[in-house]
């Protein structure tokens, strides 16, 4: 069975500190792997995709960034945190051409 | 840009009573799911519609997709306190590797 792990659960950070957040999937083999944020009231936005290793597609401009240096492996960075990227981030995976996703336990981020 | 509305926003109703919540678009989506995420977690995929008109069951949830595909409606009967939790339906566009688009959820609170 597949199973979806992110890390760390929750994690409080600093202005201006760098990010790095993972995910990985096991189980599976090339998925495409998405980062959404979701922030109360406004839903789930999705950040980034990858159909695959190195091949990533941002959605929102903004100073974040994701790398997929593994096949199942998703990670989002930034090089300076603002305020406005508190939120709970969520990883997830999907099977193509299926379009169901499967997503992680997120990562609770607050930015003081 | 696609949007899905979900109405109400939210919800709270006794044990055993039947609910309807709603998930409305303008535009035309290649299939629906439905998720439902509980406080602290990643959203759970409870079912995925694709054909207009198609209905589905699971246990007390009834789920229909429009004859259109631009709408879905979720009905729940005699509700029980462990349906509680936030319930997002959201749309796959035209068979492409981007992410789903997410309504911003029905909150459900099932008193006992």
């Amino acid at each position: 069975s597949q199973t979806i792990h992110q890390w760390p659960a929750t994690l409080v950070q600093p202005v201006g500190s760098p990010l790095s957040l993972e995910c990985t999937v096991e189980g599976t083999s090339n998925p495409n792997l998405y980062w959404y944020r979701q922030a109360a009231g406004r839903g789930l936005q999705l950040l980034f995709y990858s159909v695959g290793i190195g091949q990533i597609s941002s959605e929102v401009p903004q100073n974040l960034s994701a790398s997929r240096p593994q096949d199942r492996q998703f990670i989002l960075s930034s090089k300076k945190l603002l305020l406005s990227d508190s939120g709970f981030y969520l990883c997830a995976w999907s099977r193509p051409p299926a379009h169901e996703q499967f997503f992680g336990p997120g990562t609770r981020l607050t930015v003081l | 840009t696609q949007l899905l509305e979900q109405s109400p926003q939210f919800l709270s109703i006794q044990e055993g009573e039947n609910l309807t919540v709603y998930c409305n678009s303008s535009s035309v989506f290649s299939s629906l799911q439905w998720y439902r995420q509980e406080p602290g977690e990643g959203p759970v995929l409870l079912v995925t519609v694709v054909t207009g008109g198609e209905v589905k069951k699971l246990k007390r949830l009834t789920f229909q997709f429009g004859d259109a595909r631009k709408d879905s409606s979720l009905h729940i009967t005699a509700a029980q306190p462990g349906d509680t939790g936030l319930y997002l339906c959201a749309g796959a566009g035209g068979g492409g590797a981007d992410g789903l688009t997410f309504g911003k959820g029905t909150h459900l609170i099932i008193q006992p």
